[in-house]
């Protein structure tokens, strides 16, 4: 079964500074997807940014950028330039593809709560 | 382009009650999944539809149950509600026939339940 970790519940960082979060993740699959989500207090699950297992390059979005060492199973986010509404909880996700067996289920981290500070 | 919608927002009900939730994919999506969220807690997955049918499900007993329609939005039902039921209930959509291309979920904002 897949697992994903993500073992810093808590990190601070000061507005337009970088920050690194950190997810580990097994599985013995070689195809697949992985996700950052982010949770802001409404609670809306909001895509942050996604990478492809087959891709050896790293995702970016912006601000936003992955660094993603598949061997080592790791799939850290760099944001950069951080900004106060940056502060959210942030999940690490974990997909097969969809037409394989239990694949299109997300399996979540159990979150990094973020503060920005001004 | 319509988002994942959710109703309602929120819910108070009791122990052994019934509750339905609902759910309307983003525009174009056809596969609804959903999952349950304890506070600070991530999102458990509870099970997932496509084609009106349930194509897997998560750790959840049988009082959790689902529907999808023929216009792709989907209910969940939990029978005889207990204390723990108690979460946010967010639902995902996705496009099945473009598996293998853009394998994205899309949450709409969620249900919040409280069973008292």
């Amino acid at each position: 079964a897949q697992t994903v970790t993500q073992s810093q519940p808590e990190m601070s960082v000061q507005e337009a500074e970088t920050v690194t979060l950190s997810c580990t993740y097994d599985t013995s699959e070689n195809n697949y997807y992985l996700f950052w989500y982010k949770q802001p207090p409404s609670r809306q699950m909001i895509l942050v940014i996604r990478q492809e297992a087959y891709k050896q390059q790293n995702a970016t979005e912006n601000r936003f950028s992955v660094n993603f060492q598949k061997a080592a199973k790791s799939f850290s986010l760099k944001i950069s330039d951080s900004q106060l509404g940056d502060t959210a909880m942030y999940f690490c996700a974990f997909m097969k593809p969809l037409y394989y067996n239990q694949g299109g289920k997300l399996i979540f981290g159990q979150g990094t709560e973020l503060s920005v500070k001004p | 382009d319509a988002g994942v919608t959710q109703s309602p927002t929120h819910l108070i009900k009791t122990r052994g009650q019934q509750v339905t939730l609902r759910c309307s994919p983003k525009s174009g999506h056809d596969t609804v999944s959903w999952y349950q969220q304890a506070l600070g807690q991530g999102p458990q997955f509870i099970f997932q539809y496509y084609e009106e049918e349930e194509r897997q499900r998560g750790n959840f007993p049988d009082r959790f149950s689902g529907h999808q329609f023929p216009n792709y939005s989907s209910e969940l039902n939990v029978n005889a509600l207990l204390l723990g039921d108690s979460a946010l209930y967010l639902c995902a959509s996705i496009i099945w026939r473009l598996a293998g291309t853009s394998e994205t979920q899309y949450f709409g904002p969620g249900t919040r339940l409280l069973v008292l």
